[in-house]
């Protein structure tokens, strides 16, 4: 059974440029939700996708979007990077929206990601 | 808005010691429990969980109870090891989507 795979494991970017993360879900998981961790601080929850629509948002700007597609794999997409756009995003895959219902998670080993 | 509160860290302990680790929440409604653990260079994995008051979830000789009169979810093991050295993040799950995690405390077992 592979398990969620995240790339890329780390990137630097300049302020106001745009970042792409991508994440493949674990086998046979359809439902993806991302969560952003910044240093010292618990992950904190910024979208889900359940088959390729969002479906759950926490408190992020319009400029944080993703994607999901038709195999489960999922984008999380960053506009006009700010400095404290610094953390270490996590994705997390479950089984048909079970997730959002039993909150059993499970997640890959993130991407860092350094604006300077 | 809903909220979870752990103990800082770090937690030192030698082998065959006993663990605790303070998790607080509030929450309005019913929330689920759970403990989500962080192994070096690994993603965050779920330890165990409780969905209602008194539930007690355990796994891997951990153990935790859903304390409702306290709000509290505290986990304790009984002889910890130098592989259960990690980072430990107590979260709650609303009726919403979202997980909602503490800051997290890393425990480092010395030999």
């Amino acid at each position: 059974e592979t398990g969620v795979t995240q790339s890329p494991t780390h990137l630097i970017k300049t302020r106001g440029q745009q970042v792409t993360l991508r994440c493949s879900s674990q086998s046979g998981h359809n439902t993806v939700s991302w969560y952003q961790q910044a240093l010292g601080q618990g992950p904190q929850f910024i979208f889900q996708y359940y088959r390729e629509e969002e479906n759950g948002r926490g408190n992020f700007p319009p400029r944080f979007s993703g994607l999901q597609f038709p195999n489960y794999s999922s984008e999380l997409n960053v506009n006009a990077l700010e400095l404290d756009d610094s953390a270490l995003y996590l994705c997390a895959s479950s089984a048909n929206g079970q997730g959002a219902k039993t909150g059993e998670l499970f997640f890959g080993e993130g991407s860092r990601l350094t604006v300077l | 808005g809903d909220s979870v509160t752990q103990m800082e860290g770090p937690v030192t302990l030698s082998e065959e010691a006993f663990l605790t680790i303070n998790c607080t929440y509030t929450a309005t409604g019913y929330p689920s429990l759970f403990w989500y653990v962080q192994y070096p260079g690994e993603g965050l994995q779920l330890l165990l969980k409780a969905t209602k008051a008194d539930d007690k979830g355990s796994n891997k000789g951990f153990e935790a109870t859903y304390r409702k009169e306290t709000t509290s979810f505290h986990l304790e093991k009984g002889s910890v090891q130098v592989s259960d050295s990690a980072v430990y993040f107590c979260a709650l799950k609303d009726s919403s989507y979202k997980l909602i995690f503490g800051s997290g405390t890393r425990l480092l077992v010395r030999p």
